[in-house]
């Protein structure tokens, strides 16, 4: 596609549920960075892939917290027994190059979750 | 650990008005400083990254500088129009150490007044 791709766009869940959010990178994008952002703040980073390999998941707030690229392409953000401070945007950016790369990251639209 | 912060957190000018915004870092050993740009409810766009080597880049309207050494960046938007209301962040990308995550400031929420 022409770029990032985030579904869905909007997702209510009770306290409790188990959630799941995807992104479609721009195709051929090797990196690609989750990043969870509240209101009225700045992004803050989750984790990083490089094609299927997940090299940096040092910003996931806590172990119910996880993602996978198992083909390099599609990734999946996962929510286990999700609380109310997990509500935020969820964010998935894709860059052409490794991390050290002075390609810009594009961003999707986000996924906005909402937990009552 | 580096920190980024955006100064003014909100700002409102009058249409045609050129204006600056500001973005300072705690830790000089970046590899290279983006803009984004966000509306309500969307994700970021890219408008500009200074590589950590250079010291400014242009696009149309808009000038971004760097200076490394003082940990400090600044957006020029040069005759504001409506359109340019938004919000806008600054980000980071680490120098070692790093596998090339964004480091954000908290934004400036840009109006501008026809």
């Amino acid at each position: 596609g022409a770029g990032v791709s985030q579904s869905p766009r909007y997702k209510v869940a009770k306290r409790g549920q188990d959630v799941a959010l995807r992104c479609d990178p721009i195709s051929g994008h090797v990196s690609l960075f989750w990043y969870q952002q509240a209101l009225g703040q700045g992004p803050e980073f989750l984790t990083y892939f490089q094609n299927e390999a997940q090299l940096d998941k040092s910003g996931l707030p806590s172990d119910r917290f996880f993602a996978e690229r198992p083909e390099g392409s599609v990734s999946t953000l996962k929510i286990q027994r999700t609380q109310q401070e997990d509500s935020a945007v969820y964010l998935c950016a894709s860059s052409p190059d490794r991390a050290y790369s002075n390609q810009p990251q594009h961003f999707g639209d986000g996924t906005r979750l909402s937990i009552l | 650990k580096q920190e980024v912060t955006q100064i003014p957190a909100a700002l409102s000018v009058p249409e045609g008005e050129n204006l600056v915004l500001n973005c300072s870092f705690t830790d000089s050993a970046i590899y290279n400083l983006q803009w984004f740009r966000q509306d309500p409810g969307k994700g970021l766009t890219s408008l500009l990254l200074i590589q950590s080597s250079q010291r400014e880049q242009t696009s149309g309207r808009l000038n971004a500088s760097l200076d490394k050494s003082s940990g400090r960046s600044t957006l020029y938007i040069a005759a504001s129009q409506p359109g340019d209301s938004a919000t806008y962040l600054c980000a980071v990308r680490g120098g070692s150490g790093n596998t090339g995550k964004l480091i954000f400031g908290q934004g400036t929420t840009l109006q501008v007044k026809p």
